[in-house]
């Protein structure tokens, strides 16, 4: 099973500040199968990236991903106040398996 | 719009059966595989399995093989996930999420694009 690592834990940031999420995988995720989520407190995940790279309909601009192998980040180029949430990476190459999170805060 | 509907909160005994659903709507239900996933107090996401509505071929997770049964009724649209006998350690928000990808015939390899809102069940004595 392939284990995911994200970090840091919490993130704490201002409004229109930039922030980078990363996610690390404990062995080569296949076929750019990795995807991010966004959790707002007491609502369901939605799906942000898919493929590394590409973004959902209807996700705005500001949210990007990037990566390979076992290290991927999710950019978020300038925070917006609903952006502060729960964050997940999921690789989808090998069976199915979620990160722990990063919480993105107001600093 | 695509749409995924969960039943409501349940509040369970140990020892006590359970089912809870999963309705699609605004897409065709039969051509998209629909997954739950599990999400503990406090705790990240969890895969549990995946079934095909169309034909009902269903995956599992190995940690939650024998665990719950999934099933699937086309004529109401609905996706299903069920416990025998319920643990206090069953505590948690269960949801479905349709599934981007196709599984093919020897593994799940897809991210998951709309989501249920989430089912709480709560067991407790």
């Amino acid at each position: 099973e392939i284990v995911l690592t994200q970090s840091p834990a919490t993130l704490s940031l201002s409004p229109g500040e930039r922030a980078t999420l990363s996610c690390g995988a404990s062995h080569s995720v296949r076929s750019s199968y990795l995807a991010w989520y966004q959790q707002r407190p007491g609502l369901a995940p939605r799906l942000l990236i898919y493929d590394i790279s590409r973004r959902a309909t209807g996700i705005p601009d500001r949210f990007s991903g990037s990566g390979s192998g076992t290290d991927f980040t999710l950019t978020i180029s300038r925070l917006e106040p609903e952006d502060f949430a729960v964050y997940y990476c999921q690789q989808y190459g090998s069976s199915l398996t979620f990160g722990g999170g990063t919480k993105v805060e107001i600093k | 719009e695509v749409q995924l509907v969960q039943s409501g909160a349940e509040v369970k005994k140990p020892g006590e059966s359970l089912k809870i659903s999963c309705e699609g709507s605004g897409y065709t239900f039969t051509s998209y595989w629909v997954a739950w996933v599990r999400q503990m107090p406090g705790r990240g996401l969890e895969w549990m399995g995946i079934i095909y509505p169309s034909d009902s071929d269903t995956r599992y997770s190995p940690s939650f093989q024998g665990q719950v049964t999934i099933s699937v009724d086309k004529s109401m649209g609905a996706v299903y996930l069920q416990w025998s006998s319920l643990k206090a350690s069953d505590t948690a928000i269960y949801y479905c999420a349709r599934a981007g990808y196709d599984c093919n015939a020897v593994a799940c390899e897809t991210h998951f694009d709309r989501w249920g809102q989430g089912t709480l069940v709560t067991v407790s004595s």
